[in-house]
Formats: C-alpha cells, structure tokens, sequence
C-alpha cells in the first residue's frame, strides 16, 4: 500500500461548481499536511498548510484533515478557469530541529474547470 | 515567485552523458531538498542537504549525486544518463528549525535524454 494515494482524476468541472479533492494515507506519523498547486510543467506553489485535525479556510479555498479517518480535503468553492491545474497533497511526520522535512506527496489529480 | 531559483530550465543531452543540475535556496533557508516529477511516478523525493550535510536520502540512483556548499547553493549531478531519467527534477528549500516549516520549490529543470 502507498503510503499517500490520490486519485488521479482527470477531474472537469463547469465554472462556479464546488470541487472536492480527496488524499488517504496509511502512516499515521503525518502531522503536517500540505496542498500544492502545479501549473503545467512548473514547480508546485503551496496553497494551503495545516497542522493535525481539523479544518482550515483561506478565500475560496477550504482544506479539511481527518487523522482518524486518515484522509485529508481540500474544497474549492466559485473554482475559476485559473484554478485548472493539478494539485497535490503532501504529509510529513513532525520532525525535531535539524531533522528532515521531507514531503510525501500523492502523485496528484488534474483539474480542469471549464469557462 | 518562491524564491528558489534553479538553473538550467530545460536541457537535452544523449544517453551516457553526465548533467549538472544547479539550485540557490531561498534566503535564509538552510535546507535543500531534491525530487524528481515523471508522468508515472508523480513526484519522488531524491534527496536532502542540511546546511551543507546530507539529511535524508531517498530514491536516489547510485549514478546520481549531489552536494551543498558553503553558500548553500546545490548541485545535482547525473551521470551515465539513460533515456528513463528524462524528468522534471526541482529542487525544494526550507527554514528547517524545527516543526512548523514547510518546503518551497523552484521552477524545475527539465531533463530531456535523446
């Protein structure tokens, strides 16, 4: 089993529709869980951070961590033709000073939201 | 813009050649981390340097190395290239002092092997 699975999509939504992204992971280590938006043939940006459970919210964006469940959201709300791009999910364990902070990512879903 | 500068942006060799990757971190950061983007296998973590000491190590092939120097830019070297190494590699950098810190990438150098 991975240790990150996403589903690859290809995922097309008509502008204005609410997107659900979804991640499940197996090592319950992960404590900090990441979401990266990558354009075409260009390095991931991150977009949303959190820490453990719960829920985080940043304009149109809404990124949902269940550590019981194992599995982690990211909701986009208005999606906007900008928005089509792949995103990614990353986890790490916490780490002590100097230790590594290495990201696990899921290999990504393709969006594409349609004018 | 991340702040992690890498260079060069695309790059065609042949098979067997040898390639140098090269990254400058953010300011500040003293972790440099490698990963390679191919269609198939998504991103994979290659490797870490902290403040000039390897870190961590992943699925690095023994034909690849790398290194951080004083300054904290970091190269990537590939050698003995073969067709399947043709990839997206970015380098990523962090604070890394402790928990809390997250990882910024580069634009990526795009590896084409002929």
């Amino acid at each position: 089993q991975k240790e990150v699975e996403q589903d690859p999509g290809p995922l097309s939504v008509p502008e204005g529709a609410i997107v659900s992204l979804n991640c499940t992971y197996s090592n319950s280590a992960f404590q900090y869980f990441m979401w990266y938006r990558q354009y075409s043939r260009k390095g991931p940006e991150l977009l949303m951070y959190t820490y453990s459970s719960g829920n985080k919210e940043d304009g149109r964006f809404t990124a949902q961590v269940d550590k019981s469940s194992k599995y982690i959201s990211l909701f986009i709300r208005d999606s906007q033709p900008s928005d089509s791009a792949t995103y990614l999910c990353a986890m790490r364990p916490r780490s002590s000073q100097g230790g590594s902070e290495k990201l696990v990512f899921g290999k990504g879903t393709k969006l594409t939201v349609n004018p | 813009d991340s702040g992690v500068t890498q260079t060069p942006k695309h790059l065609i060799t042949a098979t067997g050649q040898r390639v140098t990757l090269r990254c400058s971190p953010r300011s500040g950061d003293l972790s440099v981390y490698w990963y390679q983007q191919s269609l198939d296998q998504g991103l994979q973590f290659l490797i870490q340097y902290y403040n000039g000491e390897e870190r961590a190590k992943g699925n690095i092939l023994e034909r690849f190395s790398a290194q951080q120097f004083p300054d904290l830019h970091s190269e990537l070297n590939l050698s003995s290239l073969e067709l399947g190494d043709s990839a997206l590699y970015f380098c990523a950098s962090s604070v890394d002092r402790g928990s809390g810190n997250t990882i910024y990438f580069g634009e990526g150098s795009w590896l084409t092997v002929v």
